[in-house]
């Protein structure tokens, strides 16, 4: 059974920092992996979705990159800003399906 | 487009009464999906539907739970009798293709609290 973890489970940096948030997955037969932010109260915003073909995935200031045969993902944020602080969660599915398992999520908060 | 469209966002209801939440997809989405997320639990999916038709509703948690798709635009997920155990907020999301993207859109979720 696939299990998602992200660690840490909560992070908190001062404005500008550069950081790394980590997902680890037990089950490498995936076809792809999707990061996603979470604002307090509101639903899901897709941020990245990296296909099992590839490595890495870039959006603006992130930078997602994919390590299927360790099981793991890195998001990684550049020059942080205080409206990057949410909740990321980052989610597979089973290969061949659409079953997202979701981790549990990171919790950033930047300080201005 | 307004995104994908939830009601209510607050829902309290008593223990034993039925309950049903509310989805509209955004226009033009195959794919709609029901996640409830708790904090002991974080994020579960629990049905998804193809073109209006469910195409997996193993995460549905016990015959209590139902949801239908009548058409392209709407979906309602019904818990009946609804139980303390079923609080959670319930999310509904769409997606034109969740494989590729990112592409998958989220309603601002129905918060349940039974009581």
């Amino acid at each position: 059974k696939q299990e998602v973890t992200q660690i840490p489970a909560a992070l908190s940096v001062p404005e500008g920092e550069n950081l790394v948030l980590n997902c680890s997955f037990t089950d490498s037969a995936i076809y792809n992996l999707q990061w996603f932010r979470q604002d307090p109260g509101k639903g899901l915003t897709s941020l990245l979705l990296i296909q099992s073909s590839q490595r890495e995935q870039t959006s603006g200031r992130l930078n997602a990159s994919l390590d299927k045969s360790s099981g793991r993902s890195t998001l990684y944020i550049a020059a942080s800003q205080p409206g990057d602080s949410a909740t990321y969660l980052c989610a597979v599915p089973p290969d061949g399906t659409y079953k997202y398992i979701f981790g549990t999520g990171t919790r950033l908060k930047v300080l201005a | 487009d307004a995104g994908v469209i939830q009601s209510p966002r607050h829902e309290v209801t008593e223990m034993g009464q039925e309950v049903t939440l509310r989805c509209k997809p955004i226009s033009g989405h195959d794919y709609l999906f029901w996640y409830r997320q708790t904090m002991m639990r974080g994020l579960e999916l629990l049905i998804y539907f193809n073109n209006n038709v469910p195409i997996d509703d193993s995460g549905m948690p016990e015959d209590r739970f139902s949801a239908k798709m009548p058409n392209a635009s709407f979906s309602t997920l019904k818990i009946q009798p609804s139980e303390p155990r079923d609080s959670a907020v319930y999310f509904c999301a769409s997606s034109p293709n969740p494989g590729q993207g990112p592409g998958y859109t989220f309603g601002s979720g129905t918060r349940l609290t039974v009581v």
